[in-house]
């Protein structure tokens, strides 16, 4: 049971514009969440978080929002470089343990 | 400082066989988690070590265990392999507990069955 979906396997966006990833959850415990960048033959690595408490966290080219009734949250990266290309996982824990729930992925082409 | 380290990179393995990975954290890190990538399934939690006691476990079989050193590196093995078992397997390591902690991730240990 996929408690973190990502229903967008695939996005590409042409270079300088904006890029939104998107990503739901089913847990209404979830109270802390993550995006997390994954280049080839690497490991994921820490992009963004934002806690339950608040519904945006912004840092430089990258914002986190977070619709706790709609149990949405999106990723929205301006102006999206070709650097940016990698694979995007959106994740989600209780916050209380280190376990987190990853989506699946999306493949984010940023074509120059 | 170095990052978290895992081996080894790729090997292949015949079912029925077992394989131990290993992972070394980042220094000073005490917690250590483990999460199996398989294409359509994303990272699936496996176990978490924190001062060499598991205190998280996903929803796994029993074949799938591991362990952590005083030293905070950490192994896990997986018994009587599966063809399912083909994954990438990534270990992360973070300073202590709870989901605010940012892991930090290895480049992952890619296990073929044949």
């Amino acid at each position: 049971d996929q408690q973190v979906k990502q229903n967008s396997p695939s996005l590409s966006v042409q270079e300088g514009r904006i890029s939104i990833l998107n990503c739901d959850y089913t847990n209404s415990m979830f109270d802390y969440f993550l995006w997390y960048k994954k280049y080839p033959a690497e490991g994921p690595t820490f992009l963004i978080s934002i806690s339950s408490i608040k519904d945006k966290n912004e840092d430089g080219r990258f914002t986190v929002f977070l619709n706790k009734s709609a149990k949405h949250l999106s990723l929205h990266i301006v102006p999206s470089q070709p650097g940016d290309s990698a694979v995007y996982f959106c994740a989600a824990t209780t916050g209380l343990a280190n376990n987190l729930f990853f989506g699946t992925g999306t493949r984010l082409t940023v074509i120059p | 400082k170095a990052g978290v380290t895992q081996t080894p990179r790729y090997l292949i393995k015949t079912r029925g066989q077992q394989v131990t990975l290993s992972c070394s954290p980042i220094s000073g890190h005490r917690s250590v988690s483990w999460y199996q990538q398989t294409p359509g399934q994303g990272l699936q939690f496996l176990f978490e070590y924190f001062s060499e006691t598991q205190r998280n476990k996903g929803n796994f079989p029993g074949r799938f265990s591991g362990r952590q050193f005083s030293n905070s590196r950490s192994e896990m093995n997986v018994s009587t392999l599966e063809l399912g078992d083909s994954a990438l397997y990534l270990c992360a390591s973070s300073w202590g507990g709870g989901g605010a902690n940012v892991l930090t991730f290895g480049a992952g240990s890619r296990l073929t069955v044949l």
